[in-house]
């Protein structure tokens, strides 16, 4: 059973435009989702992250939109560029003594020149 | 300002052999997380630990698994008589305190690959 879900599998943007990755969860004690960003042999980079009490927060470029009754979340990424090309991840946790991230598969973002 | 330093970077082992990874989590962190990522897949939950405590083991395999986190020194996440299915990249992360908003991580390091021969 999985637990957080994202979609597209894949994303191909030209330069300019927006791209937008959709996450959905199971589990409504989640109450901390961050998404991370990650290039090829690197490890996560933590990106923005967002808490239930607000439906959207923004940050530069990024922007994730929170849907609670719906139980999804977005990040979007204005005006994409090649150096956004990475695997993104959406990551869910319950705010407490553990706090373990809970991802989904992750999602290859292409920016087209 | 040093992030999560893992070590070694790329670690090769053949089939029964163990192998041990080291994680110094960000300065000043006590708490630290070890995921696992297999080829193209999502990271999986391992082990949570704070300073000298196991806290949360429950993604780990009861076999062959085992980690640590001393008053002094690295996290290790030490593998015993590895086999071709360990061959993944494992992360440690680290936070100040447990749940996080933006600015409390939990951040990664680079990861350690490791290949089983």
């Amino acid at each position: 059973q999985q637990q957080v879900k994202q979609s597209p599998q894949s994303l191909i943007v030209q330069k300019g435009g927006i791209s937008i990755i959709n996450c959905a969860y199971e589990n409504t004690a989640f109450d901390y989702f961050p998404w991370y960003q990650q290039f090829p042999g690197k490890g996560p980079a933590l990106l923005i992250a967002i808490r239930p009490d607000v439906s959207e927060k923004k940050e530069g470029r990024f922007t994730i939109s929170f849907n609670k009754s719906a139980k999804q979340f977005s990040l979007h990424i204005m005006d994409s560029q090649p150096g956004d090309s990475a695997t993104y991840f959406c990551a869910a946790s319950i705010s407490g003594a553990n706090s373990k991230l809970t991802f989904g598969k992750g999602i290859t973002l292409s920016v087209r020149p | 300002n040093a992030g999560v330093m893992q070590n070694p970077r790329h670690l090769v082992r053949r089939r029964g052999q163990e192998a041990r990874l080291r994680c110094s989590p960000v300065k000043g962190h006590s708490h630290v997380y070890w995921y696992r990522q297999l080829p193209e897949e999502g990271l999986k939950f391992m082990v949570y630990l704070q300073k000298e405590n196991i806290i949360d083991e429950s993604g780990m395999p009861k076999e062959r698994f085992s980690a640590e986190f001393p008053k002094e020194g690295p996290s290790i996440l030490r593998i015993q008589q590895v086999v071709r299915g360990d061959s993944a990249a494992y992360f440690c992360a680290s936070s100040p305190r447990p749940g996080g908003l933006k600015g409390e991580g939990p951040y990664f390091g680079p990861g350690t690959r490791l290949t089983v021969l």
